[in-house]
């Protein structure tokens, strides 16, 4: 079954530094997002990209952040001078389509999640 | 705030108890959504319920939603060692962005 995949697994920076994180989405997906998961904390948004453009972003997705389709498969989470607070799980997903399709429609074929980045800022 | 909080925050059940999980929102929504986690792993989509349906199963799944009380249940039947994970609820505006907003989910162990 296809899957989402991330790549680190694992990602130690110095505060000030820039990381990328890099995810696979599923081959014929359109729809593309990164979420973020803070320890012990809740799931939280960042941005949702389509048709190479951030269709939608969260106010956590400040100038210091910025996402990228550079080829056909990767689709990439740049953090240009990592926080201390910049330390979660970054989780990348894919989807098929619109989630207002989908879910108008009743499927729940909308977002496939990927197993996640830990970064960790010291 | 549009987020959904669940109840309980943890939830410790034998095999093949039934394990039931609530969600609460405060404002009108398009559709809530479940989803698994497990220890250091991604999110898996499980259920989702749309604003208009008021019950729907899924395998050993069982999702309710009462808009009145904006509150929704999560009934796992005859649960199992591997259903241990936390489970989140997520919840789409009404009117608004789609993209699902998640409350602090509820940890669930299941004791063998």
């Amino acid at each position: 079954e296809p899957e989402v995949t991330q790549t680190p697994s694992h990602q130690v920076t110095q505060m000030g530094q820039e990381v990328i994180l890099r995810c696979v989405p599923i081959s014929n997906h359109l729809y593309f997002y990164w979420y973020r998961q803070i320890l012990g904390q809740k799931v939280e948004f960042l941005v949702s990209f389509y048709n190479n453009e951030i269709s939608e972003k969260s106010e956590i997705f400040d100038d210091q952040f910025s996402v990228e389709r550079p080829d056909g498969s990767n689709f990439t989470l740049k953090i240009r001078s990592t926080k201390l607070e910049d330390s979660a799980m970054y989780f990348c997903a894919s989807g098929p389509f619109h989630p207002a399709t989908g879910w108008t429609s009743g499927s729940t074929d909308t977002q496939y999640f990927g197993p996640g980045t830990r970064l960790t800022v010291l | 705030s549009q987020q959904g909080e669940e109840d309980p925050q943890a939830l410790s059940i034998q095999e093949g108890e039934n394990a039931t999980m609530n969600c609460s929102y405060k404002t009108s929504i398009n559709n809530l959504q479940w989803y698994r986690q497990n220890s250091g792993r991604g999110l898996v989509h499980l259920i989702l319920i749309r604003s208009n349906e008021r019950e729907k199963h899924s395998g050993r799944l069982r999702v309710t939603l009462d808009t009145s009380k904006k509150s929704s249940s999560l009934l796992i039947t005859a649960s199992r060692a591997a259903d241990t994970a936390s489970y989140f609820c997520a919840t789409a505006a009404s009117g608004g962005s789609y993209i699902p907003t998640f409350g602090r989910g509820t940890s669930l162990i299941v004791h063998p």
